[in-house]
């Protein structure tokens, strides 16, 4: 089973800022398999990035991800007040699909 | 417009059981995989289990093999997980999702419901 680590934990930035988030893999993701989601207090997460670097449906051109192998990225270009929430990546190239355990972008 | 719309949490006893539904609409519920994802108050998502789009294949977590079955009703479009002998480590949202392909390897997760909190306490 791939285990997934994001980094960091917890950042804290201020609307209009870069944010950039990791997610590195124990071992390589087979085809670049890896998606990125958002999720809000008391909400269900919501498919922001498929494929590493495919925006989904309705997603803003501010979120982007990149990477391959076992290093990916998710990074926000310029942070919005609605985008301040926790994010979790999720390889689904080999099976069980896993995913990282989180990282928590809050309002400094 | 996609909707999964999950019932029948509540709270157990340890060692207890429950059956949560999910009643799926905006798509053809016979061609995708179903899934479920939980989480544990305050923790990060762990995925469940999982069902063909024909229902002849299913994925158990080590941590519900055994306990936990899915199935799914396509005459209904509804999904089912049965959770039998219950343990406190099992509380936790769980999510009703649609995967993007018929089988339920090498797939992500495009839609999400809104879950439903199964509590095991005594």
């Amino acid at each position: 089973e791939i285990v997934l680590t994001q980094s960091p934990g917890t950042l804290s930035l201020s609307p209009g800022e870069r944010a950039t988030l990791s997610c590195r893999a124990s071992q390589s993701v087979s085809s670049n398999y890896l998606a990125w989601y958002q999720q809000k207090p008391g909400q269900a997460p919501r498919l922001l990035i498929y494929g590493a670097s495919s925006r989904a449906t309705g997603i803003p051109d501010r979120f982007s991800g990149s990477g391959s192998g076992t290093d990916f990225t998710l990074t926000i270009s310029r942070l919005e007040p609605e985008d301040f929430a926790v994010y979790y990546c999720q390889q689904y190239g080999s099976s069980p699909g896993t995913f990282g355990q989180g990282t928590k972008l809050e309002i400094k | 417009e996609v909707q999964l719309v999950e019932s029948g949490g509540g709270s157990v006893q340890p060692g207890g059981s429950l059956r949560l539904s999910c009643s799926a609409s905006g798509f053809t519920f016979i061609s995708y995989a179903m899934h479920w994802v939980r989480q544990a108050p305050g923790k990060g998502l762990e995925y469940v289990s999982a069902i063909s789009s024909n229902g002849g294949s299913t994925y158990y977590a080590d941590s519900v093999k055994g306990r936990f079955t899915i199935s799914r009703d396509t005459s209904k479009n509804t999904l089912f997980l049965q959770m039998s002998s219950l343990r406190s480590e099992d509380t936790a949202v769980y999510y009703c999702v649609k995967g993007t392909g018929r089988g339920y390897n090498y797939v992500y997760f495009d839609y999400w419901g809104q879950g439903t909190l199964v509590t095991v306490s005594s």
